[in-house]
């Protein structure tokens, strides 16, 4: 089962900052917070990760809260191209074996940029 | 960044018959490779990990005998539907990962996807 929660649907618009929640309330110690997302009838692509400092890269910036049991990831400004489903998903970032590999997709929110 | 390839994009094929989905990692060696399948408006659902040399691991509810897969080599995974049957129209999405045991920060990569459509 999936360790995340996360709204159904968001609207932002064009050129906005898009702000997408996250909370993980069981994470363990052990584990990473990671975003994917999908555009219509492609396969996922990463977006960012972390296990407890902010992250920021050229796609978005993550913010993880002190206790690590939400996150939000922001795209900073956010195109037509932008629209997709953001899978929130949290797993060990240590490789200890195949099983460890799994990412477990919950329903994600989709995000539609209005223009 | 690292690419994953998939052939087809898509197939149709009759009932009955058996289809294969090739994956593989065009620039690294991925030690392991991921089969998911995704339903209409539904998230991709896990169904197998595949470790280059071994058998694969299958999800709970995910019948082996029907889904071979096979991770000959470091670049390449094959699904088989075999008998294949209209339910098992879908979207099925390859993923793979350079880790290996003891690495930390390791990604994993998607590949397009190949949507099968069973007549």
């Amino acid at each position: 089962d999936a360790k995340t929660t996360q709204p159904p649907s968001m609207d932002c618009a064009e050129g906005r900052a898009a702000n997408l929640p996250c909370n993980h309330s069981t994470i363990s110690g052990n584990e990473y917070v990671y975003w994917y997302r999908q555009i219509h009838s492609q396969g996922p692509q990463y977006i960012i990760h972390g296990l407890k400092n902010n992250e920021t890269n050229e796609m978005a910036s993550l913010i993880i809260t002190e206790d690590r049991k939400s996150s939000t990831l922001i795209l900073p400004h956010a195109t037509l191209r932008d629209t997709a489903v953001y899978y929130c998903i949290v797993r060990v970032g240590r490789n200890y074996g195949g099983a460890t590999n799994k990412l477990i997709f919950g329903t994600g929110t989709l995000l539609a940029v209005q223009p | 960044g690292a690419v994953v390839s998939q052939h087809p994009s898509r197939v149709i094929c009759k009932s009955g018959t058996s289809v294969k989905i090739e994956c593989r990692s065009l620039d690294f060696q991925a030690t392991t490779m991921f089969w998911y399948r995704q339903f209409p408006k539904q998230s991709l659902m896990l169904m197998a990990t595949s470790n280059e040399g071994s058998k694969a691991t299958y999800e709970q509810g995910v019948e082996k005998d029907k889904f071979l897969i096979n991770h000959a080599s470091l670049t390449l995974s094959t699904l088989t539907v075999t008998s294949a049957h209209p339910e098992d129209s879908s979207f099925y999405i390859c993923s793979a990962t350079q880790g290996r045991a003891g690495r930390s920060d390791y990604e994993q990569y998607f590949g397009p996807g190949t949507r099968l459509t069973v007549t």
